[in-house]
């Protein structure tokens, strides 16, 4: 699977969109980027994933860039409750992929 | 539609003790996966279990550690004579034979602390 590069934390003011970054240059055609979450002590929870296209439900949006090489999640109103580590992992979507989490974005939602 | 059910919530055990971990995967979930996250660290793949059989256990410690996933009943996580350095929060998922828009779904953990 290929290699993902997050910046350690990020701070986002209560309402506004915040813009997590994911650097994924080696990925293959057939591999997915998949993005979760862990709110302090829970377990990880699934946000969004994709292919080539932007994708948008009700928790997020993702934007991949043309190349595939880098991709931004995207929470339109950011609240307290969305303070957490985000991960970016890239798998092939098949049965039994693993998922490798790397160190992951401390996102902060301030008041 | 309960999600991955994982008991006990916390576990406390002495050292040299065993410790059992269970995880019941989401219904119609037939794949499981134990991760486990030291603290202040990231969370590592531990083992990957179909029904009766181990698909991948590269992650898991060659001593003390196995874990099953019975044709009945759920995913149990061992771990023989714990020691200190087994305190950690261990989390399993699920996932379907193909996986679907939600990925892989995944427990509240259990929390080990050995005294």
């Amino acid at each position: 699977d290929a290699k993902t590069t997050q910046p350690t934390s990020m701070d986002c003011a209560e309402g506004r969109a915040a813009n997590l970054p994911c650097n994924h240059s080696t990925i293959s055609g057939n591999e997915y980027v998949y993005w979760y979450r862990q709110i302090h002590s829970q377990g990880p929870q699934y946000i969004i994933h994709g292919l080539k296209n932007n994708e948008t439900n009700e928790m997020a949006s993702l934007i991949i860039t043309e190349d595939r090489k880098s991709s931004t999640l995207i929470l339109p109103h950011a609240t307290l409750r969305d303070t957490a580590v985000y991960y970016c992992i890239v798998i092939k979507e098949t049965s039994g992929s693993r998922l490798t989490f790397g160190e992951g974005t401390q996102l902060t939602v301030n008041p | 539609n309960a999600g991955v059910m994982q008991n006990p919530r916390h576990l406390v055990r002495r050292r040299g003790q065993e410790a059992r971990l269970r995880c019941s995967p989401m219904k119609g979930h037939s794949h499981v996966y134990w991760y486990r996250q030291l603290p202040e660290e990231g969370l590592k793949f531990m083992v990957y279990l179909q029904k009766e059989n181990i698909i991948d256990e590269s992650g898991m410690p060659k001593e003390r550690f196995s874990a099953e996933f019975p044709k009945e009943g759920p995913s149990i996580l061992r771990i023989q004579q714990v020691v200190r350095g087994d305190s950690a929060a261990y989390f399993c998922a699920s996932s379907r034979e193909i996986t679907d828009n939600y990925g892989y779904t995944f427990g509240s953990g259990t929390g080990l602390t050995v005294v």
